[in-house]
């Protein structure tokens, strides 16, 4: 079965540094993008950013950029969202999620089951 | 900068048919493919339509997607309305540099 599984949720405190991951199974990880999305409490969908695991070709949307990081290990075929010093507006759920096809544009169908991250 | 804007709420009975709209700004919304997702509380976004009009399996036909060049717009139009229909819908595209665009959402209810 081809699913993303998601690291279980956080409490972290402002200031705190955190790593929140999605495992891929069922599928071949090294070929497959796979993008990271924001859901405020009550708000949209955001994309935060979006990397290539068989070379780590990442881009970063324009909010999101040099405020997290997100990176792969091939080894264990997980990818990572990473924040150096959390803030309270980072307070929100997180899904992974990986397109159709191999394409970067190809329309995601696979999601996470969402992490959970509150700061206080 | 390409936005994609939704209607923020809307309401319908049972066994109406609805209409959510999306409309592009900053480029042609025909240049990339549009997808929508269903959310329903608590619960992670599926696929109910992508590449603009096709369905995945599982999702009813009563769900359907269609591009207006005109009004550089998207729609995702649901038929025969059910109160499990009652969700946030999400447009989503893709701007020059590749990345997911979203529309803000829109809260449908079904009373």
């Amino acid at each position: 079965e081809v699913q993303l599984v998601q690291s279980g949720a956080e409490v972290k405190k402002s200031g705190e540094s955190l790593k929140i991951s999605c495992k891929a199974s069922g599928f071949s990880f090294s070929r497959y993008w796979i993008a990271w999305v924001r859901q405020m409490p009550g708000k949209g969908l955001e994309w935060m950013g979006i990397i290539y695991p068989g070379d780590s070709d990442t881009r970063y949307g324009p909010s999101f950029q040099g405020q997290v990081t997100i990176s792969a290990d091939k080894s264990i075929s997980t990818v990572y969202l990473q924040w150096r010093s959390l803030k309270a507006s980072d307070t929100a759920t997180y899904y992974c999620a990986r397109p159709y096809s191999t394409g970067i544009r190809d329309p995601p169908d696979i999601w996470g089951q969402g992490t959970k991250v509150t700061v206080s | 900068n390409f936005v994609l804007t939704q209607p923020p709420s809307m309401s319908e009975s049972p066994g109406k048919t609805v209409s959510i709209s999306c409309t592009g700004s900053g480029a042609a919304i025909a240049r990339n493919f549009v997808q929508w997702f269903q959310q329903r509380p608590d619960s992670g976004p599926i696929t109910v339509i992508y590449e603009d009009k096709l369905r995945p399996s599982g999702v009813p036909d009563r769900f359907s997607g269609s591009i207006d060049t005109s009004s550089n717009s998207a729609s995702l139009t649901i038929s025969g309305l059910k109160t499990e229909d009652e969700a946030d819908y999400y447009c989503q595209s893709y701007d020059t540099n590749d990345r997911w665009v979203f529309g803000g959402g829109t809260r449908l209810t079904v009373l």
